[in-house]
């Protein structure tokens, strides 16, 4: 199994520009989520989800938008980059419920220049 | 959401015993708590989780008293290969909150 795979790996956006970040695992989870790390800190919620067509907001989804039109897939689609969304974003999976853990994928390190 | 406080960074020597002690005061009653470890260039690993008493895999142990208000992750015999960057999280397990972390560092 590949378990969460998240593409690209790196990616450089002029500010303004739009782009789709793409999570697919593979593992028949019905839980998604977007996370961002900013450099030496943790990690900040940008949006979930816990089954296809149904989607939530985190702590930070502002220029963000998601879609689950499927089970395994789960990307994220900046609208119009800014520099304040340099950042590594990582994907996560897991069953529903409290007593199972996130499996993350690899991130995506994104520059917005 | 229950708010976490943990040490900030832990140095440790190989072959010692680490515990990381992580306070949870607003826990709710039906929230789990768990850890995770994440290496540079990385995403987070999960580790364990447990809701009272003690849980104990193949990789730590998780402590956490009755009044649930703090647990203790112990990490046996650490070697250089576990320093990391750990968190403890509670709360809503669709919406789980990462704060800083304990960076361990583990020394020769």
């Amino acid at each position: 199994n590949a378990g969460v795979t998240q593409t690209p790996k790196f990616q450089v956006l002029k500010t303004g520009q739009s782009m789709t970040l793409q999570c697919a695992q593979d593992m028949n989870h019905e839980y998604m989520s977007w996370y961002r790390q900013d450099p030496g800190m943790g990690l900040r919620l940008i949006h979930y989800s816990v089954g296809a067509g149904i989607t939530d907001q985190g702590e930070v989804p502002n220029g963000y938008n998601v879609s689950r039109s499927t089970t395994e897939d789960f990307p994220l689609r900046l609208l119009s980059a800014a520099p304040s969304q340099t950042s590594v974003y990582f994907c996560a999976s897991s069953f529903t419920g409290d007593n199972y853990g996130y499996t993350f994928g690899s991130g995506t390190r994104l520059t917005v220049v | 959401l229950a708010k976490t406080t943990q040490p900030i960074s832990m140095d440790s020597y190989e072959g010692q015993e680490v515990n990381i002690t992580c306070s949870h005061n607003n826990i709710a009653t039906n929230d789990y708590i768990t850890w995770y470890q994440q290496f540079p260039s990385q995403g987070p690993r999960f580790i364990i989780q447990g809701y009272k008493t003690k849980v104990t895999n193949e990789v730590a142990s998780l402590f956490i008293p009755a009044d649930r208000k703090s647990s203790t992750l112990s990490l046996p015999r650490v070697s250089l290969s576990d320093t990391a960057v750990y968190y403890c999280l509670v709360g809503d397990w669709r919406a789980l909150t990462f704060g800083s972390g304990t960076r361990l560092q583990v020394q020769p």
